[in-house]
């Protein structure tokens, strides 16, 4: 596809379960990028993957969320025991390999934890 | 460390008037500045980025945008509003690769 996808693009869950969030950036970004938006607020950065280098990890809010990339391809995002403030628009994005590449986003997956 | 700093919350504009959405920014480093647009049910799409060059920037469908260091501003403009501009924005910083966004600004552009 000419975008970057997400799936699913809507996920209902019980608190306590475990969710998988997968994003399939656009063939040929070597950076991708998970951020979380809460209802209203502005996005939150979770986690960047650069090529083969160590993940930065530093937005990642508990050790309940973690997440995988293999090469320069598809990436999921995982969350254990969910909780309710949980809930959220997960967004993916891409870019190149310079920090001030211009990011494309996904179009978000929206998890609700009841 | 970085931060974006949204002034307004929510700005109502008429059709055909002039729009200013105001953004002021922290950074220890030369930063990369982005403004971002997000329509209802949509996705992000970038509207323009500072990246060291001319400070005055122009982006897509009429939005520009002024990089001021000394004010530490990166304001967004557009001279004349159109109702398809109603929409969320993000003022956006960076400097180490991640993005760190405002909390947003609502625009409504009434008729």
């Amino acid at each position: 596809g000419a975008g970057v996808s997400q799936s699913p693009s809507n996920k209902v869950t019980e608190k306590g379960k475990d969710v998988e969030l997968r994003c399939d950036p656009i063939s040929g970004h070597t950076a991708l990028y998970w951020y979380r938006q809460r209802l209203g607020q502005g996005l939150e950065f979770l986690i960047y993957f650069q090529g083969n280098s160590a993940p930065d990890k530093s937005g990642l809010p508990s050790d309940r969320f973690s997440a995988e990339r293999t090469g320069e391809s598809v990436s999921t995002l995982t969350i254990q025991r969910t909780q309710q403030e949980d809930s959220a628009v997960y967004l993916c994005a891409g870019g190149g390999f310079r920090w001030a590449d211009t990011q494309y986003f996904g179009p978000g997956t929206r998890l609700t934890v009841l | 460390a970085q931060s974006v700093t949204q002034l307004d919350s929510h700005v109502s504009v008429s059709e055909g008037t002039p729009v200013l959405l105001r953004c002021n920014y922290s950074s220890s480093y030369s930063p990369s500045l982005f403004w971002y647009v997000q329509h209802p049910n949509k996705g992000l799409q970038l509207l323009l980025k500072y990246t060291s060059a001319a400070t005055l920037v122009k982006g897509i469908n009429g939005f520009e945008a002024e990089f001021k260091k000394s004010e530490t501003s990166f304001h967004l403009t557009k001279p004349s509003a159109h109702m398809s501009d109603a929409a969320e924005y993000f003022c956006v910083v960076s400097n180490t690769g991640k993005l760190i966004f405002g909390q947003g600004t609502t625009l409504q552009v009434k008729p």
